[in-house]
């Protein structure tokens, strides 16, 4: 059975940085992209970036570009989202999610979330 | 970017009933190539992750009940379900995938 275990968020201030992860088991990140997706307070689904399986090609959406980096570990079968200088707008659970169906798929498997708070 | 809206944005249907949820895309999300329609269902219940429901526009994930069914065509998507249970009280998501950045419906909440 697919499962993503996600760490790595928290509270912290306007301008600073976080970096969450998602380690999955029981698939390779190598065979299917992967995306983050977040979730404001009380708000829908937004899509926040995307890397391609073989890791050679990465997507953002135009509110973290620059700011925000998706990477992975083959070795340690984890996904990473790197958040700089981050905005009380980035306030979100963050989900990682894998995508099936093509380059940015459907996501058929999500992790639990991890809560981001951006607050001074 | 394709923007997609969901109507309503909430619904109350009684236990038994069906209960019918509408997705309108900004533009067509029919690949012509492939005959396929680049939409999705998700669920998402309170507390915790969404869960894929449909998939290509009505093919049913593995696991999903058949009480639960996706339809429509390039820019008009319907999710059905046909008698409604107890645990179906959730907030269901369409998400478009034809193009990026790929977008999600604001959501509709379904209650009793």
């Amino acid at each position: 059975q697919v499962h993503m275990m996600q760490s790595g968020g928290g509270v912290v201030q306007p301008g600073r940085s976080l970096r969450l992860s998602c380690t999955a088991s029981d698939f390779s990140l190598g065979v299917k992209s992967m995306e983050w997706v977040r979730q404001a307070p009380g708000k829908g689904l937004q899509w926040v970036a995307t890397i391609s399986s073989d890791g050679s090609r990465d997507y953002y959406a135009d509110s973290v570009k620059g700011r925000f980096t998706i990477s992975r570990d083959s070795s340690k079968n984890t996904l990473y989202l790197q958040m700089n200088n981050l905005r009380v707008e980035d306030t979100a659970v963050y989900y990682c999610a894998r995508s099936d169906g093509g380059g940015q798929g459907y996501n058929d498997y999500w992790g639990q979330g991890t809560r981001v708070t951006v607050s001074s | 970017d394709i923007v997609m809206t969901q109507s309503p944005d909430s619904l109350s249907v009684s236990l038994g009933e069906r209960a019918t949820v509408s997705c309108k895309s900004s533009q067509s999300v029919l690949f012509t190539s492939n005959n396929k329609n680049y939409l999705a269902w998700y669920q998402q219940k309170s507390g915790q992750p969404p869960k894929l429901l449909i998939y290509w526009a009505s093919t049913r994930e593995s696991g999903v009940p058949d009480r639960f069914s996706g339809s429509g065509s390039e820019t008009d998507f319907t999710l059905t379900v046909s008698s409604l249970q107890a645990e179906d009280v959730a907030t269901y998501y369409c998400h478009q995938y034809y193009s990026s950045p790929p977008t999600f419906g604001q959501g509709t909440r379904l209650e009793i």
